[in-house]
Parts: C-alpha cells; structure tokens; sequence
C-alpha cells in the first residue's frame, strides 16, 4: 500500500504561471518530507524540504507548503521556467530515523513557452 | 570533485546473465541505496546499506544481491532470477540515519540495464 502519493502523473503549465505538484501521505509517523527533481537519464537532485513542525519552507521561486491535519503537502514553483521541466518526487522520512525515505511516484511537469 | 559515480552507463546483458553495477561515493557517507526506476512506478527500493558490512533488503530485493566490504563501494548485481533487469538503476548515499539526518540523498547519474 502506498503511503506517499503524487496523484498527478503530469502537469503542464505555461512558462511565467505558477506550478502547483500535490503529494498525499497515509503515514503519521513521517517527520520530514522532500522533493527531488529529476531530468531523463540523470539521477534525482534535492530540490526543498520541510520538517513536520512546520508549514511552510520557502526557497527562491520554490515554496513548499504542508497541512498535517489533511497529509497533503505540496510544492508551488513561481514562476515556472520550460528548465523546470522535469519530474518532480515527492519523498518522506519515517520518525524512526532508520528507515530510508518513501518516495511517491513522480509528477512529470512540463512548463511550456 | 565529491560524488557518487556510477558505471557503466548503459548496459546490454543476454537474458539469464548476472551483471553487476558499480556504485562508488567519496562523500565519506555512512549509508548507500539502490534504486530502480521504471516508467509509471517513481523510485523502489532494492537494497541500502547503513554501515560497512551490513545491508537490508528494500521493497524489491528478489533477484538482487549486493556487497558493502568498502564504505565508499556498494556494487548491485542483477542475477538471472530477476524476472524484469531492464530498468534504470540509481544508486545514492547519505550521511546516515539519526536525528541529525533530515533525510536527504545524493544520486548517482544511473545506470540503464537493457536485457536482450
């Protein structure tokens, strides 16, 4: 069963509008949760966290936001960039501390010009 | 440069050959992952290995092995009992699990396995 979960297979948005990628989670005991960028034939890079005392981390054009009480969080790019392009993970640590991270099953977004 | 390197790139094996995929880090991380992506399907998890001389299966370890014997090498080999090897494959490492890791992994550039 999963318990991280990127809804949205793709997502297209026009270059200057703003980006919105959702991830849902059914686990409590997650303490933070990432998202990873990946272009085709690379490898995943670390793109933005937040802790789960939190609700909102903001990194330049990326703003992640989470609601607890929902287990949604989701990550808002402003504006989009067609270098945004690219599939977008949404990713969660378990509280354990030994546990590798979940990772949802990718959202492929493409920001057209 | 610190990272991880994988090789080789891409990769062409017939089917029922073993083949093994190298995965070396020089960022003195304690723990190392391999992982599988295929389309449709985001990242699984095959093995990871939090300490040298020590691993735990992932969520899709059958027809897998790995070795840790170096903290800087953790090679994935795909036996012959993997019912689907065609898949790209990327390795990552971490600091280490703790309070202190908030859970963010560096990946190599993958490996594309194609099975003839």
């Amino acid at each position: 069963d999963q318990q991280v979960k990127q809804n949205s297979p793709s997502l297209s948005v026009q270059e200057g509008r703003i980006s919105i990628l959702n991830c849902d989670y059914t686990n409590s005991m997650f303490d933070y949760f990432l998202w990873y960028k990946k272009y085709p034939a690379e490898g995943p890079t670390f793109l933005i966290s937040i802790s789960s005392i939190k609700d909102k981390n903001e990194d330049g054009r990326f703003t992640v936001f989470l609601n607890k009480s929902a287990k949604h969080l989701s990550l808002h790019i402003v504006p989009s960039q067609p270098g945004d392009s690219a599939v977008y993970f949404c990713a969660a640590r378990p509280n354990s501390g030994n546990t590798p991270l979940v990772f949802g099953k990718g959202t492929r977004l493409s920001v057209i010009a | 440069d610190g990272g991880i390197t994988q090789s080789p790139k891409y990769l062409f094996r017939k089917e029922g050959q073993n083949v093994t995929l190298s995965c070396e880090q020089n960022l003195n991380h304690d723990a190392m992952y391999w992982y599988r992506q295929d389309p449709g399907q985001g990242l699984r998890l095959i093995y990871y290995s939090q300490i040298v001389n020590d691993f735990q299966k992932g969520d899709i370890a059958e027809g897998y092995s790995v070795s840790r014997e170096k903290k800087e090498s953790f090679p994935l080999t795909v036996t012959s009992a993997q019912k689907n090897p065609t898949a790209f494959y990327l390795c990552a490492s971490s600091i280490g699990q703790g309070l202190w890791f908030h859970g963010e992994l560096f990946f190599g550039e993958g490996s594309r396995l194609t099975v003839l």
